[in-house]
């Protein structure tokens, strides 16, 4: 059975840093493109990052690009998401999804607040 | 970037009753490959994430009642609840998993008259 779980949401400052995790179990990692899923607290979905299953190929939303970096250890099956230079408007619960053509598999999600 | 236009914004429906929601995409999403659209439906209920109904915008995903049905039109996209229940109370979304950004619409919430 997959399972993907996320970790490392919190409250940070406007400004701040945060990694996030999502560890993964299930199937081969390795072998599937991963991506982040955003939701802002009553809003949609918002499409964030995905990465390659080798770590190869990276692509971002504009919203995001140049502050957030995916990154994955294929080796301890995790998937990263760095956010710096947080705004308060990053505020959301962050999901981490697998990728079989689609979105086939989600994480419950961890919230991200970015308030002073 | 594609643009993924749903409508309408909210839908209130009797149960037993049919639903249907539209979503456009701002340019084609036909994979040549297997010429099917890269287009998915997901609903997610409040505290939950979303969960896969259709994808290939016509292929009900394993394990979903055979009311949620998908259709296709050029760029013009229908899910369709064939008689709503009480559990279909929820925001459905549509996205395109054709090109980055993969694009969702802004959601439609759907409610029981």
């Amino acid at each position: 059975e997959v399972q993907l779980v996320e970790s490392g949401g919190m409250l940070v400052q406007p400004g701040g840093s945060l990694r996030l995790s999502c560890a993964a179990s299930g199937f081969t990692f390795s072998s599937f493109w991963m991506h982040w899923v955003r939701q802002a607290p009553g809003k949609g979905l918002v499409w964030v990052s995905h990465i390659k299953g080798d770590g190869t190929i990276t692509n971002y939303a504009d919203s995001v690009k140049g502050r957030f970096t995916i990154s994955r250890d294929n080796a301890e099956n995790t998937l990263y998401l760095q956010m710096n230079s947080l705004r308060a408007e990053d505020t959301a619960v962050y999901y981490c999804a697998k990728d079989s053509w689609y979105l086939n598999s989600w994480g419950q999600g961890t919230l991200v607040t970015v308030s002073s | 970037d594609i643009v993924m236009t749903q409508s309408p914004d909210s839908l209130a429906v009797s149960l037993g009753e049919r639903a249907t929601i539209n979503c456009k995409s701002s340019q084609s999403v036909l994979y040549s490959s297997n010429n099917k659209n890269r287009l998915v439906w997901y609903q997610q209920k409040p505290g939950q994430p979303p969960k896969v109904l259709i994808a290939w915008a016509s292929t009900r995903e394993s394990g979903v009642p055979d009311r949620f049905s998908g259709s296709v039109s050029g760029t013009d996209f229908t899910l369709t609840i064939s008689s709503l229940q009480a559990e279909d109370v929820a925001v459905y979304y549509c996205q395109q998993h054709y090109s980055p950004p993969y694009t969702f619409g802004q959601g439609t919430k759907l409610e029981i008259k």
